[in-house]
């Protein structure tokens, strides 16, 4: 089977604009989930869709959103961008407990 | 206030020896934890996984032993291979979650840089 799939892999935005990541999960995976992972405070948990219902939701703010479509893939989107949303933003699908990474997007903004 | 914790920033390891992964965790609703591998720029990559309901699992030359009474799990690495070189994280979920519905939110450790010397 392939794996969870990314897109883009690289993205340069600047403060005040907004982005889309999209994330394709593995054949069959109903469960997709979305990470950031910074230098500073590590991988933390964004939200989890589950049957295009976000299930579980990290401590983000709002300006951090996303959707599951109903063939399971997901988008994020993140609003009046930061210059501390610059980060590896990571996809993980799952059939049930154990979450199976790609391979991220990584967001500057400049 | 940090559920797991993964107390060694490092730790380096000959070639051949055991090679051992501490991760420590708060949450006593914890009942999944998993390790992974991860390279810098890639995804994390599933390595093993241990239920609560279990004190140890193996998989090849990878086995992940629980302790629940001191809410503790390692990753013991035997043989050790220049090629296990890369940050290992310990990730807990609390399955069952608060109202009993599933819960898949992964909380991580910080990572442990493993390099592993010829």
């Amino acid at each position: 089977k392939a794996g969870v799939t990314q897109t883009p892999r690289y993205l340069i935005k600047t403060r005040g604009q907004q982005v889309t990541l999209s994330c394709s999960p593995i054949s069959g995976h109903r469960s997709v989930s979305w990470y950031q992972q910074t230098p500073g405070q590590g991988l933390q948990f964004l939200f989890e869709y589950f049957s295009e219902t976000q299930r579980n939701k990290g401590n983000f703010p709002g300006r951090f959103s996303g959707r599951q479509f109903s063939n399971s893939r997901s988008e994020m989107n993140v609003s009046t961008l930061e210059l501390g949303d610059s980060a590896l933003y990571l996809c993980a699908s799952s059939p049930k407990e154990t979450q199976y990474f790609g391979p991220g997007t990584r967001l500057l903004v400049l | 206030d940090q559920q797991v914790k993964q107390n060694s920033p490092s730790l380096s390891v000959q070639e051949g020896r055991i090679s051992i992964l501490n991760c420590d965790y708060t949450n006593s609703m914890f009942d999944y934890f998993l390790w992974y591998k991860k390279y810098p720029a890639e995804g994390p990559t599933f390595l093993i996984s241990i239920s609560s309901i279990k004190d140890k699992n193996e998989d090849g030359r990878f086995t992940v032993f629980l302790n629940k009474s001191a809410k503790h799990l390692s990753l013991h690495i035997v043989p050790s291979q220049p090629g296990d070189s890369a940050v290992y994280f310990c990730a807990a979920s609390a399955l069952l979650g608060i109202s009993g519905g599933s819960n898949y939110k992964l909380t991580f450790g910080k990572g442990t840089l493993l390099t592993v010397n010829p």
